[in-house]
């Protein structure tokens, strides 16, 4: 089984929807990570958390938000989707001995808002 | 503004070969150079690491190289396969709890 899933792997929803992407890790890492790639634009973050009670904004946070419900569970919302949401979206994990440097990412969820 | 960017978008290589994929890197306090491979449908792969105090490292069939002097990171992948077939990401860190800063990725083709 993998290690980091993400579900949906696939979504496609209309402009002004709510969404939510969900990632659990069985890895028991603390940290935990959401990007989001876009053709020619490399990895993005979004948000990070260290630990439940840490939520951090990463470079893009606008029209997204994100819960950890648990060390293991870390989802990311769009609160109402529009079209230059549409992209690749990845969730990632890493623990404390490697920092941030060594992260391992889930299968991607390809969004497309239409 | 900080940047890590690639010289190259794509490099083709004759199986056998040995590849070099580079990269330039903006920010001098940088603690840490992190190369990642994304296969097709997949998510990134951590590779290898370098510290900044460092200048030469080696993995399985890869080795890191990095010239501070000029900003300048490199991963060489010996004796190419078909398998390397991938986007290669360079990244940076600063700090223990600083986020990764990933480049825009350069594709390696190889040829059979």
């Amino acid at each position: 089984d993998a290690d980091v899933t993400q579900t949906p792997r696939n979504r496609i929803t209309k402009t002004g929807k709510r969404i939510m992407l969900e990632c659990s890790q069985t890895k028991g890492h603390d940290r935990m990570y959401w990007y989001r790639q876009d053709p020619g634009l490399g990895l993005r973050l979004i948000y990070y958390s260290f630990d439940v009670k840490d939520i951090n904004k990463g470079e893009i946070s606008d029209g997204y938000s994100v819960s950890r419900q648990a060390q293991a569970k870390f989802s990311l919302s769009l609160e109402s989707a529009i079209p230059n949401q549409t992209a690749l979206y990845f969730c990632a994990t890493s623990d404390r001995v490697s920092h941030l440097r060594e992260q391992y990412f889930g299968p991607g969820t390809r969004l497309t808002v239409t | 503004g900080e940047s890590v960017g690639l010289h190259l978008p794509t490099l083709s290589v004759q199986e056998g070969d040995n590849s070099i994929i580079n990269c330039a890197y903006s920010n001098s306090a940088s603690d840490y150079f992190i190369w990642y491979k994304q296969e097709s449908g997949k998510g990134p792969q951590f590779i290898i690491d370098i510290r900044s105090n460092m200048d030469k490292r080696q993995g399985q069939r890869v080795t890191v190289l990095l010239n501070k002097t000029v900003k300048h990171l490199s991963l060489q992948i010996a004796a190419t396969q078909p398998g390397d077939s991938a986007v290669y990401f360079c990244a940076e860190s600063y700090g223990a709890n600083s986020k990764l800063t990933f480049g825009k990725g350069i594709t390696l083709s190889v040829r059979p």
